[in-house]
């Protein structure tokens, strides 16, 4: 049982270019999440989502896009990076927006 | 990992004394809190969690003390173990789709 896989666990990208991120889950949880963490800062919510097919907004979603298109996969994508979107990355899953989440490892991103 | 964490409040203990961190919250509509803890490199762990019709709950070595009249959550760890040294953070939700909100953290260091 992987639990949450997040891929890939580092990368490197020149202001202006895109990527995406991708969060696995085989738990089959409905709500997954993405949450950017900065020294000092805690973890913020970027998107997130309730269920297949559906995403909304966090606290600091400029700058991001996401998709839920399967129940398993959330996608996160930068699509003109910034140095300000140097971060590490979380993605986490639960099954109720009230129950323990379970994160993935983490992305750690550099914008340079 | 080692960036994560920077300018947070320290805890310092000794090796099997007990430790308390503390964590006040803001939203009084939260009726669902949880205690994770993050190790350097790693993904936040699940610890322990507190619904708001309790004021404490034990598990193995920690317990969580709830106090909604003022606001404030606590996680006690006895006999504390340099496995122990992380960063916790506190978490709150209400009882709708709001997904965790997350406090800034405390490191805890633990000397052997």
């Amino acid at each position: 049982n992987a639990g949450v896989t997040q891929t890939p666990k580092f990368r490197v990208l020149k202001t202006g270019q895109s990527m995406t991120l991708l969060c696995a889950q085989d738990m089959n949880h409905e709500y997954m999440y993405w949450y950017r963490q900065d020294p000092g800062m805690g973890l913020r919510l970027i998107h997130y989502s309730v269920g297949e097919g559906t995403t909304a907004k966090g606290e600091v979603p400029d700058g991001y896009n996401v998709s839920r298109l399967k129940k398993q996969n959330f996608l996160l994508g930068l699509e003109s990076a910034a140095p300000s979107q140097t971060s590490v990355y979380f993605c986490a899953s639960s099954q109720t927006s009230n129950y323990g989440y379970t994160f993935g490892s983490g992305t750690r991103l550099t914008v340079v | 990992g080692e960036s994560v964490g920077l300018h947070l409040p320290t805890l310092s203990v000794q090796e099997g004394d007990n430790s308390i961190i503390n964590c006040a919250y803001s939203n009084s509509a939260s009726d669902y809190f949880i205690w994770y803890k993050q190790e350097s490199g790693k993904g936040p762990q699940f610890i322990i969690d507190i619904r708001s019709n309790m004021d404490k709950r034990q598990g193995q070595r920690v317990t969580v003390l709830l106090n909604k009249t003022v606001k404030h959550l606590s996680l006690q760890i006895a006999a504390t173990q340099p496995g122990d040294s992380a960063v916790y953070f506190c978490a709150e939700t209400d009882s709708g789709n709001t997904p965790l909100v997350f406090g800034k953290g405390t490191r805890l260091s633990v000397i052997a």
